[in-house]
């Protein structure tokens, strides 16, 4: 099993731009979800799937749109970045109130 | 204020010696906490997780105590080694909801 896994690992934006956050997992996890990690502060949830075709709010979620078509997907879209979206994001999948974590996709909006 | 406090910030202690890392939370009513290790560039993975009844757990070097009482968590690792420098983060579920503490970065020295 290849787990979490997330792409790209570093990316670069220009404010204005738009992107998409790829994260996909093999373990046939219901509920997945996606962080923000910043400096000095605890991980943010943006968003969150209990399922296909259901996803929900989290603490942080403006200026970010998600979508679940499959049990396997979770891509993570930013409409129009800004450098306030500079973060570490991280997809997590659970099971069992376990959270599996992706490595992490490193993020720069200048 | 975030609803979990976690201390101290960092730390650093020589390889071999042992080290307590607190977890101080508010979350409200309590369902379980778990401690994360995150090593640098890294996602995190679970050390131990446990529910209000449960007052310790070890998971090799790692002991985590926890009192519902008090709202505290401990974190002891024994006998220090030098893959153990990373983040250790407290996460606290609620009933609906799921906390993160800012983590306390270890650095094991030689």
């Amino acid at each position: 099993n290849a787990g979490v896994t997330q792409t790209p690992k570093f990316q670069v934006l220009k404010t204005g731009q738009s992107m998409t956050l790829q994260c996909a997992q093999d373990m046939n996890h219901e509920y997945m979800s996606w962080y923000r990690q910043d400096p000095g502060m605890g991980l943010r949830l943006i968003h969150y799937s209990v399922g296909a075709g259901i996803t929900d709010q989290g603490e942080v979620p403006n200026g970010y749109n998600v979508s679940r078509s499959t049990t396997e997907d979770f891509p993570l879209r930013l409409l129009s970045a800004a450098p306030s979206q500079t973060s570490v994001y991280f997809c997590a999948s659970s099971r069992d109130r376990y959270l599996f974590f992706g490595p992490g996709t490193r993020l720069t909006v200048l | 204020k975030n609803q979990v406090e976690q201390s101290p910030q960092s730390l650093i202690i020589l390889e071999g010696k042992n080290c307590t890392l607190q977890c101080n939370y508010t979350v409200s009513p309590f369902s379980n906490l778990r401690w994360y290790k995150q090593d640098t560039g890294r996602g995190p993975v679970s050390l131990t997780i446990m529910t209000f009844s449960e007052n310790t757990k070890s998971n090799g070097r790692y002991t985590a105590t926890l009192d519902a009482d008090t709202k505290q968590s401990s974190l002891h690792i024994t006998a220090s080694q030098l893959s153990d420098s990373a983040s250790y983060i407290c996460v606290v579920s609620g009933l609906n909801e799921v906390r993160f503490g800012a983590g306390t970065r270890l650095t094991v020295k030689p």
